[in-house]
């Protein structure tokens, strides 16, 4: 099965902030990876799929970048509807797995 | 808009064998694969199982291979996840997931119902 992992597990920011999270797999998935977005009692949410195309309805400040093993999200300016937990997920293999998450919370 | 409203959920005994089940609005259901994910409290996701918009092939994880089977009912919108054997480790929320297309190759969820919490407890 593909690992992934993530890092850092947590992020504290203040609004307005720039925040990068890191995703990688255990072995090369090529751009077959998506990042959820998960707030407390909720199901998480589809931000943005094949590595960088935005999901419909997502605001332009979230981006993803990176193939093969190394993936990143970025929030460019950090709002407060963004302290969540973060989930990269691979769909290079139909046995779809997670990263562990990486919670954003305020500063 | 698209909805999908989980059911089923509750306590269970160990050993219990409770069917989920998943009613889909606001697309083409049969279009779509669709699959279900759980989440244990306080933890990360699990993706547990698959199947295609026909229903002719799933996809298990190892966690639940032999014990859980997936179906869907096209005619009625509906997806089933019939759990058998349950242990405490299966406690979890149980999201109903779809995924952008018919098959679950290459494909992403792209929407989760809200979710139905089971507890397997003595």
């Amino acid at each position: 099965d593909i690992q992934m992992t993530q890092s850092p597990s947590t992020l504290s920011a203040s609004v307005g902030d720039r925040v990068t999270i890191t995703c990688r797999a255990s072995q090369s998935i090529s751009s077959w990876l998506a990042w959820y977005q998960q707030k407390p009692g909720k199901a998480p949410k589809l931000l943005i799929y094949k590595s960088s195309t935005l999901e419909s309805g997502v605001p332009s400040r979230f981006s993803g970048s990176g193939s093969g093993t190394e993936f990143t999200l970025t929030i460019s300016s950090l709002q407060p509807d963004d302290f969540a937990t973060y989930y990269c997920q691979q769909y290079n293999s139909h046995l779809f797995t997670f990263g562990p998450g990486t919670k954003v919370d305020i500063k | 808009e698209v909805q999908l409203l989980e059911s089923g959920g509750g306590s269970v005994q160990p050993g219990g064998s409770p069917r989920l089940s998943c009613e889909a609005s606001g697309f083409t259901f049969s279009n779509c694969a669709m699959s279900w994910v759980r989440q244990a409290p306080g933890r990360g996701l699990e993706w547990v199982s698959g199947i295609s918009g026909s229903g002719h092939s799933t996809y298990y994880a190892d966690s639940v291979k032999g014990r859980f089977t997936i179906s869907r009912n096209n005619s009625k919108n509906t997806l089933y996840l019939q759990m058998n054997s349950l242990t405490v480790d299966d406690t979890a929320v149980y999201y109903c997931a779809k995924y952008q297309a018919f098959t679950i190759f290459g494909v992403v969820i792209d929407f989760w119902g809200p979710g139905t919490l089971v507890t397997v407890s003595s």
